[in-house]
């Protein structure tokens, strides 16, 4: 059964950083794509970033680039999201997803930029 | 960008009627490689999204076969054959063709 576990969010000052995790489970991560997209509290869903299966190929929402790096970690079966100089506008639910489509995905980790 | 638009933005629905959402882009999403990458994913209230439908009208393995995809080029349509307490929740429709990824702004389907 494929599975994605994300972790690593939390409260954060703006400005500040984090890095999310994201355990897979179920398949070889290193054959797919990967994705991170989020969602605004009460607001619709915003694709982030995606990494191929060997790292060497990465894109970003314009939002994010400069700020924000996608990798991973195809031994650890892991995926991650480093997030820095965080913005109030950066607060949502961060989800992993398989694929540039996006079959499976994660229950989600929040992350809260605020004062 | 690939603007995403959806319509309805809400769609009121008696259980067992049929109900349509349709999903339009702002360019065509045919691939170079031939393939339309238009998705749909459904998210029910407190849960994750859950693709649906795949390269327009493909289901998702345990996606039950009320749910279908049609469409083409940059115009498309999830359809919903008879609608059951269940499916209330919000669809998004998705481009992949083009970078940036871009979804619509979701239609959030209610019981009447």
């Amino acid at each position: 059964e494929v599975q994605l576990v994300e972790s690593g969010g939390g409260l954060v000052q703006p400005g500040g950083s984090l890095r999310l995790s994201c355990a897979a489970s179920g398949f070889t991560l290193s054959t797919y794509w990967m994705s991170w997209v989020r969602q605004a509290p009460g607001k619709g869903l915003e694709w982030v970033a995606n990494i191929k299966q060997d790292g060497s190929e990465k894109y970003y929402v314009d939002s994010v680039k400069g700020r924000f790096t996608i990798s991973r970690d195809n031994a650890k079966n892991s995926l991650y999201l480093q997030m820095n100089s965080l913005r109030a506008e950066d607060t949502a639910v961060y989800y992993c997803a398989r694929r540039t489509t996006l079959d499976y995905w994660g229950q989600g980790t929040l992350v809260t930029v605020s004062s | 960008d690939v603007v995403m638009t959806q319509s309805p933005l809400s769609l009121p629905v008696t259980l067992g009627q049929p109900a349509s959402i349709s999903c339009r882009s702002s360019q065509s999403l045919v691939h170079s490689d031939g393939n339309t990458y238009l998705n749909w994913f459904q998210q029910r209230p407190g849960q994750s999204p859950r693709r649906l439908i795949y390269k327009v009208s493909n289901r998702d393995s345990g996606v039950p076969d009320r749910f279908s995809g049609s469409g083409s080029g940059t115009d498309f349509t999830l359809k919903i054959g008879r609608v059951e307490a269940e499916d209330v929740g919000v669809y998004y429709c998705m481009q992949g063709t083009h970078w940036p990824l871009t979804f619509g702004q979701g239609t959030k389907v209610e019981i009447k």
